[in-house]
């Protein structure tokens, strides 16, 4: 079983939809969740940062975290076509476990 | 405040030789994160560096090695390229506050022929 776990999709929406984007993972020692895009021939660009369980909300997005289901949510409102990307959720254990396990990324399409 | 930079962007090699790839942090920015990108396996850590010192390392063989400059710029190497090496390389900075929170830079597409 992988770490962390993302369907790749491909996900293609209308223009103005409500984006749902989800990760789960394995180990429990994860304590810092990330959300990144990547657009195409691009480095990833960090979007959302959490710790621990709940809700933070960053404009149109929103990152989610259950900490008890290991299972964590990215929700793009009103999605733009210039949302259309590579959208990868990132999580560490903190302390002196520096790296960054990634999910395999959802390829995510807004149509106009 | 300028972003990460990596040199080169692209980069074409044949299998046997080695390469070297720089990363320049964001001023302030002491740690340095290295992965590999690919279609297969996707991001995967190479190794870390804050102060001149690796913390941590992934699972990669001994043929990619880094270091850490006093400025926190940082190169990575890799010795007898093997096609299985052709991949995007980022580099990633983080904050003093928390080595969780990485910013990345464009990458640096290597290909091996």
């Amino acid at each position: 079983q992988k770490e962390v776990e993302q369907d790749p999709g491909p996900l293609s929406v209308p223009e103005g939809a409500i984006v749902s984007l989800n990760c789960t993972y394995s180990n429990s020692a994860f304590q810092y969740f990330m959300w990144y895009r990547q657009y195409s021939r691009k480095g990833p660009e960090l979007l959302m940062y959490t710790y621990s369980s709940g809700n933070k909300e960053d404009g149109r997005f929103t990152a989610q975290v259950d900490k008890s289901s290991k299972y964590i949510s990215l929700f793009i409102r009103d999605s733009q076509p210039s949302d259309s990307a590579t959208y990868l959720c990132a999580m560490s254990g903190g302390g002196s476990n520096y790296k960054l396990t990634f999910g395999k990324g959802t390829l995510l399409t807004v149509n106009p | 405040k300028a972003g990460v930079t990596q040199t080169p962007r692209y980069l074409i090699k044949t299998r046997g030789q080695q390469v070297t790839l720089s990363c320049s942090p964001i001023s302030g920015h002491r740690s340095v994160s290295w992965y590999q990108q690919t279609p297969g396996q996707g991001l995967q850590f190479l190794f870390e560096y804050f102060s001149e010192t690796q913390r941590n390392k992934g699972n990669f063989p001994g043929r990619f090695s880094g270091r850490q400059f006093s400025n926190s710029r940082s190169e990575m190497n890799v010795s007898t390229l093997e096609l299985g090496d052709s991949a995007l390389y980022l580099c990633a900075s983080s904050p003093p506050r928390g080595v969780d929170e990485q910013f990345f830079g464009p990458g640096t597409r290597l290909t091996v022929l």
